[in-house]
């Protein structure tokens, strides 16, 4: 099946250090992929949709400028967490969707876990 | 506008008993429709999707869901649980005839399977 790496898989940082997650798909094209954030026991948040070569859409109330993503090709997209707080400790998952073969399926990543000191 | 609810926040079952995780949905036009897994500290796993055909749907380990549209449900199953099946599991929707690709996700349900 289709894989999806993320990494880090567990980050520690200072509270106005900035942090940047990466998102691969490993054995397929992802001409969209997606940044979610789950809090402890809670669904899953939509923050961003990114096309390859693209700006990225926010979804209402996530900050442009605080979490900057890059979708620079179609194997890899990053997210990074600027000037970070303590509030942004969350669990960071990535998916990819295969538009290539029209699978509909989302494949995603292992999740990245941010703590903000 | 397309939503998805798991009425259930928890569902405990005894290991090799049947398991049933309940999600309905609402669509404007055909729902496509997802389960995933997800284990503790990790990323989702997919499970099973129906996009059009048989209204049963066998998925990875064991699971199925079976499609019910007078109902505008997809009920997750496995005939006899694993203490291993102890999992959160999320239901999604996507509106086959909608502009956008984006699924919505239900706000997952915990199984707890014990021995």
């Amino acid at each position: 099946g289709a894989v999806v790496s993320q990494h880090p898989s567990r980050v520690i940082c200072k509270s106005g250090t900035s942090v940047k997650i990466e998102c691969r798909s490993l054995d397929f094209q992802a001409t969209t992929m997606f940044w979610y954030r789950q809090f402890p026991k809670q669904s899953l948040m939509l923050m961003a949709t990114s096309n390859e070569g693209s700006k990225a859409t926010y979804e209402q109330g996530v900050e442009k400028d605080k979490f900057l993503i890059n979708h620079a090709s179609l194997t890899l997209s990053t997210l990074t967490v600027t000037s970070a707080h303590p509030e942004d400790s969350s669990f960071y998952i990535c998916s990819a969707r295969d538009g290539i073969h029209s699978t509909d399926t989302q494949y995603f990543g292992p999740g990245t876990r941010l703590t903000v000191l | 506008a397309q939503s998805v609810a798991q009425p259930e926040d928890q569902v405990k079952v005894a290991e090799g008993n049947p398991l049933t995780v309940k999600c309905t949905y609402s669509v404007s036009g055909n729902p496509y429709l997802f389960w995933y897994v997800q284990y503790p500290n990790r990323g989702l796993q997919f499970l099973l999707k129906y996009i059009t055909g048989d209204n049963l749907v066998k998925g990875s380990y064991g699971f199925e869901a079976e499609f019910n549209k007078s109902q505008t449900s997809f009920h997750l199953k496995k005939p006899s649980a694993l203490v291993s099946d102890s999992a959160l599991y999320f239901c999604a929707v996507r509106d086959a005839g909608g502009g956008s690709y984006i699924p919505t996700f239900g706000r997952g349900t915990s199984l707890i399977v014990h021995p």
